[in-house]
């Protein structure tokens, strides 16, 4: 199994500009969920899907953001406009109920 | 709500010392704990879990105990490598419901050769 996919690895962009994130999950796992890490707030969830229903969103920041799931081995995230606070790593992860999670290699966002 | 609080690091030691990186948890149910680390510039990846009272977890080296009555679960090493420097976090996650986990605020760990 080639674990969590995430694309891109990296991603620069201006303030203003729409970002998106993807992320496959591996296969048969049914809750996927998305993080931002940054060195001030540590690791934040933003929000989980289960078989492809979105759960849990209340982390997520602002309206700014927002994430779809439209089959059970695609997501993204997008940022609609883009701000420097913004600037994070931003990682997928997914799971089985009950089980650990696998997290991908993570996008390290830079919006300058 | 749930929690996990883990020691402050980082923590220094020297290749070959013992290793304890202590976490504490707070849960209205019977949660499952886990131990994820981080290596520079990758995700968490599953280091180990145990899923009921006095399970021990173990991997690569490594083990913790669930302990319910301390609301523990401390991670320890006899051995560490520089190979082991990365960062440690503890996390919980309830058997029930969203089976969403809370992660600790992890532990720095930097091993000296």
């Amino acid at each position: 199994d080639a674990g969590v996919i995430q694309s891109p690895r990296h991603e620069v962009t201006e303030m203003g500009q729409e970002v998106t994130l993807r992320c496959k999950p591996i296969s048969g796992h049914d809750y996927l969920f998305w993080y931002r890490q940054t060195m001030m707030r540590g690791l934040e969830l933003l929000i989980y899907f289960n078989n492809n229903v979105p759960i849990d969103d209340s982390g997520m920041p602002e309206d700014r953001f927002s994430a779809k799931m439209p089959n059970a081995s695609f997501s993204t995230l997008k940022i609609q406009p883009s701000e420097p606070r913004d600037s994070a790593v931003y990682f997928c992860a997914s799971s089985r109920a009950g089980s650990g999670y696998t997290f991908g290699s993570g996008t390290r966002l830079t919006v300058v | 709500g749930d929690s996990v609080t883990q020691m402050e690091g980082p923590v220094t030691l020297s290749e070959e010392a013992f290793l304890t990186i202590n976490c504490t948890y707070t849960a209205t149910g019977y949660p499952s704990l886990f131990w994820y680390v981080q290596y520079p510039g990758e995700g968490l990846q599953l280091l180990l879990k145990a899923t009921k009272a006095d399970d021990k977890g173990s991997n690569k080296g490594f083990e913790a105990t669930y302990r319910k009555e301390t609301t523990s679960f401390h991670l320890e090493k006899g051995s560490v490598q520089v190979s082991d420097s990365a960062v440690y976090f503890c996390a919980l996650s309830e058997n029930t419901g969203g089976f969403k986990t809370i992660f600790g605020a992890g532990t720095r760990l930097f091993v000296k050769a």
